[in-house]
């Protein structure tokens, strides 16, 4: 199984500011045959199911804000969420889908500073 | 509006088994792959099973971890989706959520674009 590893593991922030999430796979993401990396993120809030952030590692969810950019090849993945607001507290998710069984990273969960 | 409804969950003795459906709305069920995924209390999601639509034969993959116990299944006509659970363990309590996957240009992928509410489901005597 792919492993993918999230850090941190939790993150304190205060409104306004930029946040960032690391994602690293324990194997390539990226397929060589269209040349993208098979690398999504997820938003869970409290009491909620996830939510679909980015997909193919970089390309935005329609309805997700422009504050939320991801970036990465390969098996370093970041996901950048700038000027961070009250209601982007959640725990977020990698998952890589490019070999089964499709799994996730461990979570990081920010909170409010 | 692309809506997915579990039913199915509960209390349920170690050993027993259980049958999960999600009824969906708001697109066009046949064509889609479909999954179901879970989650622990406190844990990361965990991808379990997903189905491919009728032109590509409604064949299945499954995570090793639980092939064998579970089976996926849908019916087009009534637009739900299934998960028959058996010899159901204490390591199997979590919210099993039914999901909708990504069509991208000219297929599909394992990525979840919708999530049902989810439905619990605790093993325990």
């Amino acid at each position: 199984d792919i492993v993918m590893t999230q850090s941190p593991s939790s993150l304190a922030v205060a409104a306004g500011e930029t946040v960032t999430i690391n994602c690293k796979s324990s194997q390539s993401l990226l397929y060589s045959g269209n040349q993208k990396n098979y690398l999504a993120w997820y938003q869970q809030k409290p009491g909620q199911s996830p939510k679909l952030l980015i997909y193919w590692a970089s390309t935005r969810q329609s309805g997700v804000p422009d504050r939320f950019i991801g970036s990465g090849s390969g098996t370093d993945f970041t996901l950048t969420i700038s000027s961070v607001q009250a209601e982007d507290l959640a725990i977020y998710y990698c998952q890589q889908y490019y070999d089964i069984p499709w799994t996730f990273g461990g979570g990081t969960k920010l909170e409010l500073k | 509006e692309v809506k997915l409804l579990e039913s199915g969950g509960g209390l349920v003795q170690p050993g027993g088994s259980l049958r999960l459906s999600c009824a969906a709305s708001g697109f066009t069920f046949a064509d889609f792959y479909m999954s179901w995924i879970r989650q622990s209390p406190g844990k990361a999601p965990e991808w379990l099973t997903f189905i491919r639509n009728k032109a590509n034969s409604y064949t299945t993959e499954y995570n090793p971890s639980v092939k064998g116990r579970f089976t996926i299944s849908r019916d087009d006509t009534q637009n739900v989706l299934y998960l028959q659970i058996t010899t159901l363990r204490a390591e199997d309590t979590a919210i099993y959520y039914c999901a909708k996957l990504l069509y991208d240009a000219t297929y599909y992928y394992g990525v979840v674009d919708a999530w049902g509410q989810g439905a619990s489901v605790t093993v325990s005597s």
